[in-house]
This record gives structure tokens, C-alpha cells and sequence, in this order.
């Protein structure tokens, strides 16, 4: 069965400092992955995606995420948080073929403290 | 920029009454889901369409729960009978092909 982990509950760092955010999943085959965040009572936002090809994927917002097939992991990382960076971050992943329905995570909250 | 919209944004019901919620996706987007997620967890998926046909219904889609596309365009989603337990956030998503797109989703409570 397909399950995403996403290990930290929560994390706070300091406005200015790097931030990265784990994932990791369990899933048949290579799947699509994705993270997204999401500002409380809104919807979610694609910051990156990863198919195929270069597992270090560029997104939105300065974020970036590296691939790890031999660890089945997709961490998210951003080099300086910025005080709008405070948020809830999910993970997901999705099938390759079929209705490519996504699998979250429970998700990260970050604050961002100045 | 049209995203995807979803409408109401809040849905206050009694216990036992039916309620309804309208998406409409990203005009060229074939593809479009619908998630419910609950305080605390991540999205959970409910319903899948590819243009008007509904292909593929999660467990968590109960019979008091029914879908629809028509003409491949807006999509509603209708639950009968509410109960407490129906309390949660209902997310549409539209896609191309890969990658989903996210509207604000629909806050229902149900009293």
C-alpha cells in the first residue's frame, strides 16, 4: 500500500536560516511527487514536482527538492526562510498511470520566528 | 488569472440535511478530483473525472455522496443525509495531465 511519511510535526527556525522538510514514501514503483503548501483556511499550492530526469527539482518561492530513489525520500529545502514561509507543507505522490490521484502526507506546520 | 474556484467558501449545515458544492476547474483541464481533508491530516482522495465520466471513487466516498461533471465542465459535489463526521475541508483540483491545481476548497460544519 502507498503511504507518504512526513516526519516532523512541526519546526520552527529563525527568519534567514535554511530549512529542509523530509519525506519519505513507500510506493510500488517510482511515483510522480510533489509538494505543496498550504496558508491557513486556503487551498494548496504547487511549489515543485518531480517526474522525471534531474532529481534535483527547482520550484517556486526559492525552493528546491532532491529526489533519493535509494531512500525513497523527496526533502524540501530553501536556503533562507523568509517570515511568509510560515505555513503547512504537504508532501505527496501520485500514481504514474490510472487517475494519478495523489497520496499526502500529514504534513510539516513551519513558523518562522524573527 | 482563473484558477480553479469552488463554491460556497463555508458551508454551515444541521445534521440530516443535504448539501451541495460547485467546482469549476481550469477551463482546458480535462482531469478533475475531489479531496476532503479533516484538522490535522493531508488531503484524502474522494473522486476522479476525466472530462464528463467519472472514473474512479475512493472508499471513503460513502452512497449518502454523489458526484457529477456535467459536459466536462463544472463539477458538484452533493452529500444526503449530513452527519457530524462530514465536518471538513472539500478540495477540487483540475489537471492537464500531471500535476494538480488546488481551489480554495469548501469549509463545511455540520451542527
Amino acid at each position: 500500500a502507498q503511504s507518504v511519511t512526513q516526519p516532523d510535526i512541526h519546526i520552527t527556525v529563525s527568519e534567514g536560516a535554511s530549512l529542509e522538510l523530509r519525506c519519505n514514501y513507500s510506493y510500488g514503483a517510482t511515483p510522480y511527487l510533489f509538494w505543496y503548501v498550504q496558508s491557513p483556511g486556503q487551498g494548496l499550492q504547487l511549489l515543485l514536482k518531480y517526474f522525471s530526469g534531474d532529481t534535483l527539482v527547482q520550484g517556486i518561492k526559492g525552493f528546491e527538492a532532491e529526489f533519493k530513489r535509494s531512500q525513497s525520500s523527496f526533502n524540501l529545502r530553501k536556503p533562507s526562510v523568509h517570515w511568509s514561509d510560515a505555513a503547512e507543507y504537504f508532501c505527496a505522490v501520485g500514481a504514474r498511470t490510472g487517475a494519478n490521484n495523489l497520496f499526502f502526507g500529514t504534513g510539516t506546520r513551519l513558523t518562522v520566528i524573527p | 488569472d482563473t484558477g480553479v474556484s469552488q463554491n460556497p467558501r463555508h458551508k454551515i449545515t444541521k445534521r440530516g440535511q443535504n448539501v451541495t458544492f460547485r467546482c469549476d476547474p481550469i477551463s482546458e483541464h480535462n482531469r478533475l478530483y475531489w479531496y476532503r481533508q479533516t484538522l490535522g491530516q493531508g488531503p484524502e482522495f474522494l473522486t476522479y473525472f476525466q472530462n464528463e465520466a467519472q472514473l474512479e471513487k475512493s472508499r471513503l466516498l460513502s452512497d449518502r455522496f454523489s458526484a457529477e461533471r456535467p459536459k466536462g465542465s463544472f463539477s458538484t459535489l452533493e452529500i444526503q443525509r449530513t452527519e457530524q463526521g462530514d465536518s471538513a475541508m472539500y478540495l477540487c483540483a483540475s489537471s492537464p495531465d500531471r500535476g494538480q491545481y488546488f481551489g480554495p476548497g469548501t469549509r463545511l460544519t455540520v451542527t
